[in-house]
């Protein structure tokens, strides 16, 4: 079956540490995108990418980075730049800009 | 700047009545698509409903449709005879094509409704 797989479900890292989260998709969609959802609000853009080796920042994409060697790919890293990382990660994928967008189930990352 | 407006921090409905959820947006964009999703507490996001900017006939998909005011640009979700497995999460979100195809999303309406 065809869909999009972050793992792992749940993070735990010390203050100070970099920590990746993963991204997999086979539905060979273009586009991958990242979202952070903070408890009781909605999902804000961290980054987005349309094309292999091409991506751009969200709204909120300071503290993070993101890479896209390959298609099926779009690993997050969340930087000790980041100040308030504790969150929920989505991850998601679309093929075509009046398609929806299909979602990972999503990593919770907790930091100490 | 794009911007989506959920002002109905949470909703109660009884079970198999409708409800509407308000969703208003801001684009000075004219092609641009309109997106619901559900998201349970387990945090998956489900896709719901889509209506572009275009199309001249509301949305629909089994127990939802959508409310599409253009120009007051208003894009309501109703859901008809309302299910417990309903009570969740609900967020509007837009699309602006020339914008890269990113989405932006509400802040969420939670629903939650009673037997």
């Amino acid at each position: 079956d065809g869909g999009i797989t972050q793992s792992p479900k749940y993070l735990f890292r010390k203050e100070g540490q970099n920590v990746t989260l993963s991204c997999e998709q086979n539905l060979n969609h273009d586009a991958m995108y990242w979202y952070r959802q903070d408890p009781g609000q909605g999902l804000r853009l961290i980054y987005y990418s349309q094309i292999v080796n091409d991506f751009q920042k969200g709204d909120i994409a300071e503290g993070y980075s993101v890479s896209r060697e390959k298609k099926e790919s779009f690993p997050l890293t969340v930087t000790s730049a980041q100040k308030n990382p504790t969150a929920f990660y989505l991850c998601a994928s679309t093929g075509q800009l009046n398609s929806p967008l299909h979602f990972g189930n999503g990593t919770r990352l907790t930091v100490t | 700047a794009q911007k989506i407006t959920q002002t109905q921090p949470g909703m109660f409905v009884q079970e198999k009545e409708a409800v509407t959820l308000d969703c208003t947006y801001d684009t000075s964009d004219q092609s641009y698509g309109l997106f619901w999703y559900k998201q349970p507490s387990s945090g998956e996001m489900i896709f719901l409903i889509y209506q572009g900017s275009y199309d001249e006939q509301n949305a629909t998909e089994g127990r939802y449709s959508l409310n599409f005011q253009k120009a007051r640009k208003s894009a309501n979700l109703v859901i008809s005879a309302s299910q417990l497995g309903d009570s969740a999460m609900y967020f509007c979100a837009m699309r602006v094509y020339n914008q890269g195809g990113k989405l932006i999303f509400g802040q969420g309406t939670e629903l939650s409704v009673k037997p």
